[in-house]
């Protein structure tokens, strides 16, 4: 069965950072292209960031380029989002996956706020 | 940057055919793939690739693909269709992806 287990979210102040992780199981993660997206509340939902299967590439949302950097470990079936210089209008749910995105994780909540 | 561009909302009483629209760029040479989000839920995806349906998902919903424009059908809508609907596809590079704006579906 996939898992997609989201964590690292919280309460951080503008101008602050945060890493989130992305532990995931049940198909070969190595094997994907991985993907972040957000949804802030009672908006849409966002597409983030992505990284090829071995990390050679990583592509970004412009609102978000040279602040974020996604990274991954396929020794851990990791994926992670390092969010410096964060913003009030980073404040959103963040959530893991794959296309077709047909599994989702619950989703961790990062609040920017002083 | 890339757009995909929906309707707001849609609204169809119980029983008829809802059909929500997304139009972009790159859709004659990308797949699209339609998410359903009911309030307080992560999405769920309804077509993936312009046409191919989940397990799970009910034969009503169905998917099509022309030109610059994705198209998500439901056929015999039911109450409980009731959600917010999102396409997503990539740009013509492949790299860069994007949702569409969302589409609030009304069946009363």
């Amino acid at each position: 069965e996939v898992q997609l287990v989201e964590s690292g979210g919280g309460l951080v102040q503008p101008g602050g950072s945060l890493r989130l992780s992305c532990a995931a199981s049940g198909f070969t993660f190595s094997n994907y292209w991985m993907t972040w997206v957000r949804q802030a509340p009672g908006k849409g939902l966002e597409w983030v960031a992505n990284i090829k299967q071995d990390g050679s590439e990583e592509y970004y949302v412009d609102s978000v380029k040279g602040r974020f950097t996604i990274s991954r470990d396929n020794a851990k079936n990791s994926l992670y989002l390092q969010m410096n210089s964060l913003r009030a209008e980073d404040t959103a749910v963040y959530y893991c996956g794959y296309t077709p995105f047909d599994y989702w994780g619950q989703g961790t909540l990062v609040t920017v706020s002083s | 940057s890339y757009e995909l561009t929906q309707p707001p909302s849609v609204s169809v009483s119980p029983g008829q055919t809802a059909r929500i629209t997304c139009s972009g760029d790159a859709l004659p040479k990308k797949y699209a793939y339609w998410y359903q989000q009911k309030s307080g839920q992560a999405p769920v995806l309804v077509i993936y690739e312009d046409s191919k349906r989940p397990s799970g998902i009910p034969e009503r919903f169905s998917g099509s693909s022309s030109g610059t424009m994705a198209t998500l059908t439901i056929s015999g809508a039911q109450v409980e269709d009731e959600a917010d609907y999102y396409c997503y596809s990539p740009d013509s590079s492949g790299n860069h992806w994007v949702f569409g704006g969302g589409t609030r579906l009304t069946v009363l």
